[in-house]
């Protein structure tokens, strides 16, 4: 019964391989976004989408981009993986967006290696 | 620009002791306030949030205050248990997209 939930779990490739990761909710929200958690435990938001539009497009390379098939899922594909995007990366999902104060739901994360 | 930052780093308190976090905040426009706890290799975890109309709110031995004119809020735990231990990000919203910046992150340790 998770609410939100991402896979894989682990990720271990090597740099310059592409490789994608996924992201449903089944909380019935509109909003979903990628964080990315770095070695230092920084938390950085990267995308969000709204009932399928994007929304927050942070400054992060081409390399990175996001999909939202539906409303309930957010998928991220990585092009040409590099060693600096080592890190843990969270789905997170919202009701909506549009009043700046909606409480953001975590998944377990994917732990990516870049070797 | 868009900055949060969090003090202190670490804090090691004993068992039954409290425990106050402190963050600051640079966008006077930020409208809501959560609080996460990240226990090691698991999701950030909502554990209270406070929004701008108040200035404190409490749930059990965790409560929050704001001070706007300040730009600042904190976290405040109360007889501290073990399994209080875990990292503590603050964060503060942005716009009207519900951009949140989050804080550095707090990793508290409680000795039994």
């Amino acid at each position: 019964d998770t609410a939100v939930s991402q896979t894989p779990k682990y990720l271990v490739t090597q740099m310059g391989n592409d490789k994608s990761i996924k992201c449903e909710q089944n909380l019935g929200h509109d909003t979903m976004y990628w964080y990315k958690q770095d070695s230092k435990k920084f938390l950085k938001i990267m995308f969000s989408y709204n009932n399928k539009e994007l929304i927050i497009n942070e400054t992060v390379p081409n390399r990175f981009s996001p999909k939202s098939p539906d409303k309930a899922h957010l998928n991220l594909h990585i092009n040409s993986l590099e060693l600096g995007d080592s890190a843990v990366y969270f789905c997170a999902s919202s009701q909506g967006q549009s009043s700046g104060q909606e409480t953001q739901y975590f998944g377990p994360g994917t732990r990516l290696l870049v070797l | 620009g868009e900055n949060v930052e969090q003090h202190p780093s670490t804090l090691s308190v004993q068992e039954g002791d409290s425990a106050v976090i402190k963050c600051t905040y640079s966008d006077s426009a930020s409208n809501y306030f959560p609080w996460y706890k990240q226990e090691l290799g698991k999701r950030p975890q909502l554990i209270i949030d406070i929004r701008s109309n108040v200035g404190e709110k409490k749930d059990q031995r965790i409560a929050v205050t704001l001070n706007k004119t300040a730009k600042h809020f904190s976290l405040h735990i109360t007889e501290t248990q073990p399994e209080d231990s875990a990292v503590y990000f603050c964060a503060a919203s942005y716009g009207a997209t519900n951009k949140l910046i989050f804080g550095t992150g707090t990793l508290l340790a409680v000795q039994p």
